[in-house]
Order: structure tokens, then C-alpha cells, then sequence
């Protein structure tokens, strides 16, 4: 079946580590999509890809990076840069093409990042 | 940028119907979608609007006014299941993104 998937489902991060954040995909999607989800809060949205070679930042972009050298793959780093990190990331892809509004993101079953 | 509020919390009876709110400002406008994410899990997409009107979808209901950027989810016949966090969330004019609400919680109860 197609789908998003994300590894690994917990992370523990020491003091000063950088840890990478897997996001897969084989729904044939242009653009994938990075989230970090604080308790009782909404979506922020860190980066986004819309196609291969080529990502924005997002709203909180600060101490994450990315690539996105395959069409399939998008992983995030959270470096030591991020002060912050303990949360919920969610992964999304979107199919359709940027001029194609109607279509919903596809969210992973994310990973839940803590601090050691 | 869009700035998007949705209450906090809402509680409702089983079988009853629950209309969620979504007021949202905005610098540019090319959609509405609502999602439904339980507790530790992933979102998943319920309806989209994009023109004013209302969209029926089975159990769930939604509706867009664009000119007072505003917008309801309805949920009718309230299952113990559809306790859940409900995310409003507007899709930026060319830009291929969305922005979130913080999500409205809602708790059926027997």
C-alpha cells in the first residue's frame, strides 16, 4: 500500500547531538512536508519541499535542516542549534503539483523527540 | 501570513450534532481543509472548501464564507469515536502551503 513513513517512532537526543528524522514516501508525491507539534498546540511548519533538489523554509526553520535529494526521501536533522527540540514532528506529502490546491496533505505516524 | 483561531476545547453528547468553528485572516486564500487527529497519532484529511458553500461528506458537514473568512466543520450523530483534535488549516495562495489553527478538542461524552 502506499504511504509515508516515518523512523524512528521515539528518539531520545543528548546534550549538543545532531539526530536525523526519516520521512519516506512511494505515493509519487512532488512535495513533502516537515511539521513540529508542541502539546495542545497546532501544526508549525519548519520546512518544505516542492520538488526534488529544492526546499523553503518554514515558519520555524531555526536549528532544523534538510535535503531532499530523492523524490521519495526528506529527512530533517535537528541540530544541537535547536535549544528547544522535544516535541511531535510529523512528516506530509501532497500530490498534484503546486498549482493544484485541492489536494490534502498525507501526514506520517511521526516521531516523538526527547530530550535525555 | 495567515493568522487562523479555532476554540479551544468543545465537549457534546453522543448522537448530538457539534459545529466547530474557524476564523482565519489572511494574506492570500486558496483553500480550507479540515483534519482530524486522535490523540499521538497522524492527521487525517475530512473535507476541503475552496468556493463559499457548504460540502457534505456523510456525517461531516463544511462550510465557507471567504468574504468573512470564516468557516464550520458539523459533525451530526456524535460517535464516542469522533472524540478527537480538529485542525483547521488554509492553503496559501501559490506558495503549495498550509497554515494551521492550534485545533479544537473535542470530547463526545455518553
Amino acid at each position: 500500500d502506499g504511504g509515508i513513513t516515518q523512523s524512528p517512532k521515539y528518539l531520545f537526543r543528548k546534550e549538543g547531538q545532531n539526530v536525523t528524522l526519516s520521512c519516506e514516501q512511494n505515493l509519487n508525491h512532488d512535495a513533502m512536508y516537515w511539521y513540529r507539534q508542541d502539546p495542545g498546540q497546532g501544526l508549525r511548519l519548519i520546512y518544505y519541499s516542492q520538488i526534488v533538489n529544492d526546499f523553503q523554509k518554514g515558519d520555524i526553520a531555526e536549528g532544523y535542516s534538510v535535503s531532499r535529494e530523492k523524490k521519495e526521501s526528506f529527512p530533517l536533522t535537528v541540530t544541537s542549534a535547536q535549544k528547544n527540540p522535544t516535541a511531535f514532528y510529523l512528516c506530509a506529502s501532497k500530490g498534484g503539483g503546486p498549482l493544484n490546491s485541492n489536494q490534502p496533505q498525507h501526514f506520517g505516524d511521526g516521531t516523538r523527540l526527547s530530550i535525555l | 501570513g495567515q493568522n487562523i483561531d479555532q476554540p479551544t476545547e468543545m465537549t457534546a453528547t453522543e448522537g448530538a450534532i457539534v459545529q466547530i468553528n474557524c476564523t482565519y485572516q489572511t494574506s492570500g486564500f486558496n483553500g480550507l481543509f479540515w483534519y482530524q487527529q486522535h490523540a499521538g497519532e497522524a492527521p487525517t484529511f475530512l473535507s476541503y472548501n475552496v468556493l463559499d458553500g457548504l460540502e457534505e461528506k456523510g456525517r461531516f458537514s463544511s462550510f465557507l464564507s471567504r468574504s468573512k473568512g470564516y468557516s464550520y466543520l458539523l459533525l451530526k450523530e456524535l460517535q464516542m469515536k469522533d472524540s478527537a483534535s480538529y485542525l483547521c488549516a488554509v492553503r496559501d495562495r501559490g506558495a503549495g502551503k498550509s497554515t494551521f489553527g492550534d485545533g479544537t478538542t473535542l470530547t463526545v461524552k455518553p
